[in-house]
């Protein structure tokens, strides 16, 4: 069974542009997550996809944005790029909502992440 | 607003030691607990999850125990290998919060021969 896959693996961008970064879940998993990972803040909570609607938010400025299609795969964007955004982005896939909850559904399954690098 | 905390921040031990990673965490009304680890570059692996409910989950070498009341977690981990080295996150889940997740500031293991 395929885990979550992130693409692309490295980025490099200059300040003022915009990005996105994409992310197919795990088979069957209608929830994606999204996560920043800094060196000082650690990791954040940015968003959460479920069947197309975004039903969780954390403190980020509107520059980040994201969407989910209909086959679960989810997008992220961020525009006006700042040094600041330099960071591992990463993405985690769950069940969501059943088909039952148990312990195993809770889990998050993470992909090996996006790096981004902003000049 | 949840604030998880990991102790210690580094931990160096030669192979064979049995260690103890602590968690702590400042609202007790979570829904779960996960505990992950980090390769260098790479993403997360789920290790172990603990539902608020629990007490302790094993699984192999590694034991993690939930004490909610006082907001503490501990991930065991027995006979230690270099292979164990990496980077061990505590995560919370707060009920009624989905998805998201409120990670600790991690234990960077260093495992040595």
């Amino acid at each position: 069974k395929a885990g979550v896959t992130q693409t692309p693996r490295y980025l490099i961008k200059t300040r003022g542009q915009q990005v996105t970064l994409s992310c197919s879940p795990i088979s069957g998993h209608r929830s994606v997550s999204w996560y920043q990972q800094t060196p000082g803040q650690g990791l954040q909570f940015l968003f959460e996809y479920f069947s197309e609607t975004q039903r969780n938010k954390g403190n980020f400025p509107g520059r980040f944005s994201g969407r989910q299609f209909s086959n679960s795969r989810s997008e992220m964007n961020v525009s006006t790029l700042e040094l600041g955004d330099s960071a591992l982005y990463l993405c985690a896939s769950s069940w969501g909502r059943g088909p039952s909850l148990t312990a195993t559904n809770e889990k998050l399954f993470f992909g090996s992440g996006t790096q981004l690098s902003v000049l | 607003k949840q604030e998880v905390t990991q102790i210690p921040a580094a931990l160096s031990v030669p192979e064979g030691e049995n260690l103890v990673l602590n968690c702590s965490f400042t609202d007790s009304a979570i829904y779960n607990l996960q505990w992950f680890r980090q390769d260098p570059g790479k993403g997360l692996t789920s290790l172990l999850l603990i539902q608020s409910s629990q007490r302790e989950q094993t699984s192999g070498r590694l034991n993690a125990s939930l004490d909610k009341s006082s907001g503490r977690s501990t991930l065991y981990i027995a006979a230690s290998q270099p292979g164990d080295s990496a980077t061990y996150l505590c995560a919370v889940r707060r009920a009624g919060t989905a998805s998201k997740l409120t990670f600790g500031t991690g234990t960077r293991l260093q495992v040595t021969l």
